[in-house]
C-alpha cells in the first residue's frame, strides 16, 4: 500500500522568510511519480511539479525548489522569500501503477501555509 | 494549457433531488478523468475513475448507484449525485489526465464544485 505523510499540518511564516514543506512517502514500487499541488482558498488544485522515481535531480523554478531523496523517501518543497500569495494548502502526492494496470494517486493530508505580511 | 473546468462551481439543492456536475478538459483530450471528494480541512478522497467509453471504476465504499458517472467524450465527464442528502454536502473536485501524458499520471484539476444539500 502507498502512503504519503505530511507531518506539518499548519505552518506560519512572515513574508520574505524561507519555508520548507516536508513530504515522506512509502511504496514498494520502484517506478513511481511524486507530485506537489497547491490549493489556494479558491479551492482549485494547481499542479506544481512532477518527479519520477528515476530522476533524483533537484529542481528549481523561480522561488520554488524541490529536494527529492530516495534514500530517505522524501520529496520536500521549499519556498524562498515567501509572499502572501503563497498562502495555501499544499499537497504532496504519490502515483504508482496498480495491479490492475492503472495509476493510483495517493495524497498526503496537506500542509496549510500562512504567510503573514 | 491543461485547463479543466467544472460546472457549476456552487450548488444548493433540496434533499431528495439530483444534481449533475460537469467536468471538461478545455485544451486537451482526456481518456481518463477522476472524481474526488474533499471534506473541510481534509485531503482529497478518490471516489471513482472515469474512462471514456466504458464504465467508471468506483473506490471501495462509494455507492455507484448514488454517484453516477458518465464519460461520454474525450473532454467531458459528468457526476450525478442522485437523491442527495445533507451528508452528501461536500466539495467535489474532478481531474483529467492528458492522454499524451498517460504514462506519467499527471492529473490536472478542476476548480471544484461545492454542493450543499438542505
Amino acid at each position: 500500500a502507498q502512503k504519503v505523510t505530511q507531518a506539518q499540518t499548519e505552518i506560519s511564516v512572515v513574508e520574505k522568510e524561507d519555508v520548507t514543506l516536508d513530504c515522506v512517502y512509502e511504496t514498494r514500487d520502484t517506478t513511481y511519480y511524486l507530485f506537489w499541488y497547491k490549493q489556494p482558498p479558491s479551492g482549485e488544485l494547481v499542479f506544481l511539479i512532477r518527479r519520477n522515481s528515476f530522476d533524483e535531480q533537484n529542481e528549481i523554478s523561480g522561488r520554488y525548489s524541490w529536494n527529492f531523496q530516495k534514500s530517505t523517501s522524501s520529496f520536500n518543497f521549499t519556498i524562498t522569500a515567501s509572499q502572501v500569495v503563497d498562502s495555501a494548502v499544499y499537497f504532496c502526492a504519490l502515483s504508482v501503477l496498480s495491479g490492475a494496470g492503472s495509476y493510483q494517486l495517493t495524497f498526503g493530508k496537506g500542509t496549510k501555509l500562512s504567510v503573514i505580511p | 494549457g491543461a485547463v479543466v473546468s467544472q460546472h457549476p462551481s456552487r450548488v444548493i439543492c433540496k434533499s431528495g433531488t439530483s444534481v449533475k456536475i460537469e467536468c471538461r478538459s478545455l485544451d486537451f483530450q482526456a481518456t481518463t478523468m477522476f472524481w474526488y471528494r474533499q471534506f473541510p480541512k481534509k485531503s482529497l478522497m478518490l471516489m471513482a475513475t472515469s474512462n471514456e467509453g466504458s464504465k467508471a471504476t468506483y473506490e471501495q465504499g462509494v455507492e455507484k448507484d448514488k454517484f453516477l458517472i458518465n464519460h461520454a467524450s474525450l473532454t467531458l465527464s459528468t457526476l450525478t449525485v442522485t437523491s442527495a442528502h445533507p451528508e452528501d454536502s461536500s466539495f467535489y473536485i474532478c481531474s483529467a489526465r492528458d492522454r499524451r501524458e498517460e504514462s506519467t499520471d499527471t492529473q490536472y484539476f478542476g476548480p471544484g464544485t461545492r454542493l450543499t444539500v438542505l
